[in-house]
């Protein structure tokens, strides 16, 4: 089952902040999050293990909820580089392969 | 370092012709995934080497894909017989363990006419 990202587009204006999620009906092991400019292919961010802290790449950073079996991405005092699309993607034991979600874009204007 | 390179970049081709895309995975990388991105869509899974164990090629959408990974490195994935709705960006993205970050290559996008 794949995993259904919220919200699907969003508009920011330079410094501020965003929240994104990544819902799944089934339980999870581990959740990913890649970044996806226009025109090139997906950059990884961060892992999120079952258990693990939350992480943190730059100003983004992102938790893992197990019993909700959702992540949540947070964008704090964007920048314009973090425009692109944000792909979430689980696993639902070690070693299987990644379901991702649709994406959710991101436009940061100035 | 060298990162996930694909060939080629663009494919123009008929309905019906068979195509062969390449994957070069980063050097060490025992895990190897291909997947299709539609115009503004996601990721969808094709199939996952890791290994020398058996490839998970659940994602297939059908028996005109398959694909294999020769010596444990460069992969081929085969799309026999092309219909227009193969139209997509394959990607190809290497880790260094199952479970571990992807590394996505430029991907190779087919179209086909």
């Amino acid at each position: 089952q794949q995993p259904v990202q919220s919200p699907q587009a969003v508009i920011l204006r330079e410094g501020e902040d965003a929240v994104i999620n990544c819902s799944s009906s089934k339980a999870l092991y581990s959740v990913h999050w890649y970044r996806q400019k226009h025109g090139e292919a997906p950059v990884f961010l961060m892992i999120l293990l079952k258990g693990g802290e939350q992480m943190r790449h730059e100003k983004i950073s992102a938790s893992f909820n197990e019993k909700k079996q959702q992540s949540s991405l947070y964008l704090t005092a964007s920048q314009l580089s973090y425009s692109g699309t944000y792909f979430c993607g689980t696993e639902r034991a070690a070693g299987n392969k990644l379901t991702f979600g649709g994406g959710t874009r991101v436009l940061v204007k100035p | 370092g060298a990162g996930v390179s694909q060939s080629p970049s663009n494919k123009v081709t008929e309905k019906g012709k068979d195509v062969e895309l390449r994957c070069d995975p980063i050097s060490g990388h025992t895990a190897l995934y291909w997947y299709r991105q539609s115009l503004g869509q996601g990721l969808e899974f094709l199939i996952y080497f890791q290994g020398n164990s058996a490839p998970d090629k659940s994602g297939l959408p059908s028996d005109r894909f398959s694909a294999e990974r020769t010596g444990g490195s460069v992969s081929t994935l085969t799309i026999q017989r092309t219909q227009q709705e193969d139209s997509a960006v394959y990607l190809c993205a290497s880790s260094p363990r199952e479970g571990a970050e992807q590394y996505f290559g430029p991907g190779t996008r087919l179209t086909v006419t």
